[in-house]
């Protein structure tokens, strides 16, 4: 595996379910993000690791619970969302957040909330 | 309040057709600005940084550059490949949140063969 990669590449969930998106980078990283896609609009930042601790919360609700276990993986997991979560879910890496920050990106995950 | 803005929207070129694209920023100083190619489906590729007005940067057709206000992404005699939505973001040199980048919404480009 090089570069990002994200699992599942689509989902569909009930508004009750849990499920959680995966995320790992293969780059030798040490910050980490999730942003959230939607049509016309533009990226949303959620979360931002550090070396494995969060630096950001861009104001994202409860529903969405991030876990950095270590530099190189990165989970999103997901309880009672609404229909309006529905969005493709991109992960992110780079070498630092904060500084010189080209960010890698993952090819995603498209959420369906029924 | 930090703002990206993309124009425009579309661009729809025939093949060979070159065009420019542009995205105009205003944000509390500069870190650098950044290029990417997004395919539907798929996480944006990154292309390109500017760090400081009057840089310039090309990778086979494409051709950025970057001023105080703004940058513009040449595209030079395309392809039908290069159809992809462009996406420019700009990254803070200090205050909030001065490493996060502002996304703006991007242009949709279709090239005709």
């Amino acid at each position: 595996e090089t570069g990002v990669t994200q699992t599942p590449r689509h989902l569909v969930m009930g508004m009750t379910n849990k499920k959680s998106l995966k995320c790992e980078q293969h780059l030798g990283h040490n910050a980490m993000y999730w942003y959230k896609q939607s049509a016309k609009k533009p990226l949303e930042l959620m979360f931002v690791y550090n070396f494995k601790e969060q630096t950001e919360n861009n104001s994202v609700p409860s529903r969405f619970s991030p876990e950095c276990p270590n530099s190189s993986h990165l989970f999103l997991h997901l309880h009672t969302l609404q229909p309006e979560d529905s969005a493709l879910y991109l992960c992110a890496s780079s070498q630092l957040a904060g500084i010189y920050n080209e960010q890698f990106f993952g090819p995603g995950t498209r959420l369906t909330v029924l | 309040e930090d703002q990206v803005t993309q124009s425009p929207e579309a661009l729809r070129l025939q093949e060979g057709e070159s065009s420019s694209l542009n995205c105009s920023y205003t944000v509390s100083g500069l870190r650098g600005l950044f290029w990417y190619r997004q395919d539907p489906g798929k996480g944006p590729e990154f292309l390109f940084t500017l760090y400081s007005a009057g840089e310039e940067k090309e990778k086979e057709r494409l051709k950025a550059t970057l001023t105080k206000k703004e940058s513009f992404l040449h595209i030079t005699a395309p392809k039908p490949e290069d159809s992809a939505t462009y996406l420019c973001a700009v990254q803070r040199s200090y205050g909030g949140s001065q490493g996060n980048l502002i996304f703006g919404k991007g242009t949709k480009l279709s090239v005709k063969p």
